[in-house]
């Protein structure tokens, strides 16, 4: 049974540029969560999807923008990227509904903005 | 809104050492509670979570966390640290809504453990 998957593993951008991430969930897993962790911080919440809907959404700039597949995946896309967008983006999946409460973190990707 | 405190950014015990990694909440609703860990360069791998029930949570390789309402808190141990546990460890509380929920995290806690 494949976990959280994410790709691509590494990437380096410029200023100004756009990068698509993506990420599959968890087999039986519907819903996704984007999370964007800083060096030497905790992750923090960009937004989530559900239903191929935006259902909650953190403290982020309208720069960042996602969607979700009807097979579950999921993009999360950054514009005009910035050197403070360079971090660890972590993509989580679980069920909606479900009573264990349990998000499942893929590896992430290290973006790198020069 | 729903925050989280983890006590010491660095924590460093000896091989055989009790573990102890603290984490005080702030909840407006009952709590859900988490404990990550994450090795080097890898993402998070759930350690333990607290939902209703037993305060005292068991988790995988050894860890344990209590539940006090009382002290807000929900701090991890171990009570005999092996090499292989230096990582950084999460808390993280969930934030719910509207029957989804997000994810609350502290600063994390790295912790070294030598010979």
């Amino acid at each position: 049974d494949a976990g959280v998957t994410q790709s691509p593993t590494h990437l380096i951008k410029t200023r100004g540029q756009q990068v698509t991430l993506r990420c599959s969930p968890k087999s039986g897993h519907d819903t996704v969560s984007w999370y964007q962790q800083a060096l030497g911080q905790g992750p923090q919440f960009i937004f989530q999807y559900y239903e191929e809907e935006e259902r909650q959404r953190g403290n982020f700039p309208d720069r960042f923008s996602g969607h979700q597949f009807p097979n579950y995946s999921s993009e999360l896309n950054v514009n005009a990227l910035l050197l403070g967008d360079s971090a660890l983006y972590l993509c989580a999946s679980s069920l909606a509904g479900s009573a264990s409460y349990e998000q499942y973190f893929g590896p992430g990707t290290r973006l790198t903005v020069t | 809104a729903q925050s989280v405190t983890q006590l010491g950014s660095h924590v460093s015990v000896s091989e055989g050492a009790l573990v102890l990694l603290r984490c005080n909440y702030s909840s407006s609703v009952p709590p859900y509670l988490f404990w990550y860990v994450q090795y080097p360069n890898q993402g998070l791998q759930l350690l333990l979570k607290y939902t209703t029930g037993a305060t005292l949570v068991k988790g995988i390789n050894g860890f344990e966390a209590e539940f006090k309402k009382s002290e807000t808190s929900f701090h991890l141990t171990k009570p005999s640290a092996h090499m292989s546990d230096a990582a950084e460890y999460f808390c993280a509380v969930s934030d719910r809504s509207n029957g989804f929920q997000k994810l609350v995290f502290g600063t994390g806690t790295r912790l070294l453990v030598s010979p």
